[in-house]
Formats: structure tokens, sequence, C-alpha cells
């Protein structure tokens, strides 16, 4: 099954305490992106990349870090986290170019995550 | 930079009622993608229906319509004969041919009244 698969889905955590959120596509997608969602601004953009050893920032990237060391991983990393950063975090993936088809993009779950 | 904007932060329908929910977007690019999303109470992201920007004739998917007026940059999503199941927050969101990136608008929360 093509899926799009985020760890946890849950987290409540203490400002500071570094944490990781895994994302990992079974599609062969070139593109992956972090996205956080909050009340009244939708989803916006954290980081992306394009293939392995590509990446860039998006809209928000501050207060986070990514690799791309495998084609199908693209953990979030938060190093120092902050209450600012509570939010719905979502991880998609689909392939860079061809046609509309071939650009839907997959969603994962979705992570909870709570900083106090 | 492109921007996505949904002016209805809710919106309500009666069971079996036809709703409308707007979106307009800001671009300067001559051919992109256009997309609606349902988010329902599982979190998970749902595609409803997409637009290619280069054709005319809008987009259909069962209940789901959009009407697409490329001049305005208006992207409206009609959802006909509503069903207690089409409540969720919706999205619209824009993403250029040359990329993946995708900007969400800034959500429509849908409720559907028996």
């Amino acid at each position: 099954e093509a899926q799009v698969t985020q760890n946890p889905r849950y987290l409540i955590t203490v400002t500071g305490k570094k944490l990781t959120v895994t994302c990992s596509q079974n599609m062969n997608h070139e593109y992956m992106s972090w996205y956080r969602q909050d009340p009244g601004l939708g989803l916006r953009q954290i980081y992306y990349s394009m293939n392995v050893e590509v990446t860039d920032k998006g809209d928000v990237p501050e207060g986070y870090k990514v690799s791309r060391k495998e084609k199908r991983n693209f953990p979030l990393i938060l190093e120092s986290p902050s209450p600012n950063q509570t939010s719905l975090y979502f991880c998609a993936s689909s392939f860079v170019s061809g046609s509309m088809s071939n650009t839907e993009a997959f969603f994962g779950q979705g992570t909870r995550l709570t900083v106090v | 930079a492109q921007t996505v904007t949904q002016s209805q932060p809710e919106m309500s329908v009666q069971e079996a009622e036809t709703v409308t929910l707007s979106c307009t977007y800001d671009t300067s690019e001559s051919d992109y993608y256009l997309f609606w999303y349902k988010q329902p109470p599982s979190r998970q992201m749902i595609l409803v229906i997409r637009q290619e920007a280069y054709k005319q004739q809008n987009a259909t998917e069962n209940r789901f319509s959009v009407n697409f007026q490329k001049a305005a940059k208006s992207f409206s999503l009609k959802i006909s004969d509503s069903q207690l199941g089409d409540a969720a927050m919706y999205f619209c969101a824009y993403e250029e041919t040359s990329g993946s990136r995708l900007t969400f608008g800034e959500g429509t929360q849908l409720t559907v009244n028996p």
C-alpha cells in the first residue's frame, strides 16, 4: 500500500528537549516536505527536499532542521523546542515533475506536538 | 510569492443541500495546479478535486465540482447533496507546475446539519 508514515502521532515534550519526528514513504518519491498546521493559518511549509542530500527552507524554517540521507526518509528535528512550536505537523511526498496526476501529494497521518 | 485566501472561516449547510466554498489566489504564473483538500476530525489530508489551470473545463468528481475563473483568480468548491460525512475542514491549495510545493489557504470549517 502506498503511504507516508509519520511517527509519533502524538508527542508532549518540555522546552529545550531535542526531539525528532520521523517520516518515511514507500513510493520512491523524490520530493518530500514538512508542513505545520495552525488554526487560522492553514498549512505552512517548513522545509522541503527535492532529492537525497538536497534540502531547502520553506516559509517557516526557524527552529527546525531536516536531513535527507535516504530517498525514503525525511526526519524533522527540533533541537531546542519552544512552546510556539506546539502545532500539528504533516509530512508529504510526491514526484518532482510530470503530469498533474504524478505530482499528487501524499500526506502522512499528522503529528500533534505539544511543547510545555 | 503565491498566496491563497479562503475568506470563509466557517460555513454550514443542511443535509442534502448545496454549499459553495470560496477560494482566491494570487500568482504571476500562467500554468499551475489548484486543489481542494478535505481534513476530517481524523486529521488525514484527503484530496477532493484538482484543476489544471490551462484547462478551461471545470473539474468534477461526483458531488464535488469547482468553478474555476482564471482571470479572476478564483477557485470555488461546490458540494451538492451534502452528506453528514462531508463535515470537515476544507483547504484550497496552489501548486506551480515547475515544482511540488503546495501553498494552502487558511481553511474553511464546514458543518453539515441533519
